[in-house]
């Protein structure tokens, strides 16, 4: 079945530092969707990407839709500690509904 | 409340008993998804309802679990014969339009014994 595959697996950095981290897929996505989870609560909306080559900023946050629409990065500028947390993403592929896939997650630390 | 929320937040229960995870979706908010959330893992898509139906049932691991949902709005995710395997996060969201604008609930901590 559809599988992403998320890199790194986990991160500890500096404060103020930039991230990079991506996402990728032998499936083609229509869309690609990034989510943050906090410790204990559910994933949340950070960026959807509907188009491929399509670059996309929400803040200090940053991601990119893939040329081949396998793959997808997200970037975090100036990092700060309330950016830790659990960044996922996602491939949406347009069936008779949506079908979501997620990848198994980037864990990110912030060291102040 | 304004969100998606879940009961109970957390459950230990033993091998070989029944549970039921409830899900109330955000109001007016016809999709609701069900995903399975393992130790360190990512998010595992378990079943999709539009109004009361559910055209993807697919996601379910075995015959053991099974959800429905009535009045376009509760829903209800059962595991029969729980096996220890079973541990883990279960969460719910809803949508209005699209599973990109689906919000999550904070999830169920499942703890099989």
């Amino acid at each position: 079945g559809q599988q992403l595959n998320q890199s790194p697996q986990s991160m500890f950095i500096q404060e103020g530092e930039d991230v990079s981290m991506n996402c990728t897929s032998s499936s083609i996505f229509n869309t690609w969707l990034w989510y943050k989870q906090d410790p204990g609560e559910g994933p949340v909306l950070l960026i959807a990407l509907y188009k491929a080559g399509e670059l996309t900023s929400n803040g200090r946050l940053t991601a990119q839709f893939g040329i081949t629409r396998k793959d997808s990065f997200l970037n975090i500028s100036a990092s700060i500690p309330s950016d830790v947390g659990i960044y996922f993403c996602a491939g949406v592929m347009k069936t008779s509904y949506d079908k979501v896939i997620f990848g198994p997650g980037t864990s990110l630390s912030v060291i102040p | 409340g304004a969100g998606v929320s879940q009961s109970p937040s957390n459950k230990v229960t033993e091998k070989g008993k029944d549970v039921e995870l409830r899900c109330d979706p955000i109001s007016g908010h016809t999709a609701l998804y069900w995903y399975r959330q393992s130790l360190g893992q990512g998010l595992e898509f378990l079943i999709y309802f539009q109004g009361n139906s559910a055209p993807d049932k697919s996601g379910l691991p075995s015959d053991r679990f099974s959800a429905e949902r009535t009045g376009e709005s509760v829903s209800t995710l059962t595991i029969q014969r729980t096996q220890q395997e079973d541990s883990a996060v279960y969460l719910c969201a809803s949508s209005l339009s699209g599973v990109e604008t689906q919000y999550f609930g904070p999830g169920t901590r499942l703890l099989v014994l």
